[in-house]
């Protein structure tokens, strides 16, 4: 059965702290690794990750791939209460192309 | 904002009756995706559309049903509500079938069944 688990399920952390976050898979056929933030209402996309030891930053996020390890890390530098959100990982699978499969999500809360 | 739209934000009904969701892709997008979020479940799969096609099903109740038409708007039909059909329905769409291409999602429509 395939598999996206991410931890931790929830962190709370002050300003200034760096955190980070995993996922770890079990699919078959796998094909790309994608990062949503989600606040209140719409998952945004952060990253997608597709080949292994390649770093994808975006001002204090960074993100890489581990494809032998099947798993994923999220950074977050100097984290702002603005990073406070839910962040999911999810996979992409060949054989079903754009469908996502989820995993449960680390809930950030980020104290001032 | 993503620039995909959906409508309404909120619904609330009660149970054994029908409910219509709807979303507008962002402009240029042809795969146009539902997925349901619960407390217990996390974000499911519904059912992908691509170009007014049926392209994937996932965990899609029998009592569930989805189009998209020539404009590429998509519906998701909800008949015979149950109490644990209460959840965020979300759309997303992408550009293409494939997977270099990420889902952007709308706002949702939270439906709560009393």
């Amino acid at each position: 059965e395939d598999k996206v688990v991410q931890s931790p399920l929830s962190l709370v952390v002050h300003e200034g702290d760096t955190v980070t976050l995993n996922c770890s898979y079990e699919v078959t056929n796998f094909r790309s690794l994608l990062w949503y933030k989600q606040e209140k209402k719409a998952p945004t996309f952060l990253f997608m990750l597709t080949s292994s030891g390649i770093e994808k930053k975006s001002g204090r996020l960074s993100s890489i791939l581990d494809k032998k390890e099947l798993f994923s890390i999220l950074n977050i530098t100097a984290t702002q209460t603005g990073d406070s959100a839910v962040y999911l990982c999810a996979v992409i699978r060949g054989s079903t192309l754009g469908r996502l499969y989820f995993g449960r999500g680390t809930q950030l809360t980020v104290w001032p | 904002d993503s620039g995909v739209t959906q409508t309404p934000k909120h619904l609330i009904t009660a149970t054994g009756q029908r409910v219509t969701l709807r979303c507008s892709p962002r402009s240029g997008d042809l795969s146009v995706y539902w997925y349901q979020q619960s407390l217990d479940q996390g974000l499911q799969f519904l059912i992908q559309y691509y170009n007014g096609e049926e392209r994937a099903k996932g965990n899609i109740l029998e009592r569930f049903s989805a189009q998209q038409f020539p404009d590429l708007h998509s519906e998701l039909n909800l008949s015979s509500l149950e109490l644990g059909d209460s959840a965020l329905y979300f759309c997303a769409s992408s550009v293409a079938d494939s997977p270099n291409s990420p889902l952007h999602f709308g706002n949702g429509t939270r439906l709560t069944v009393t």
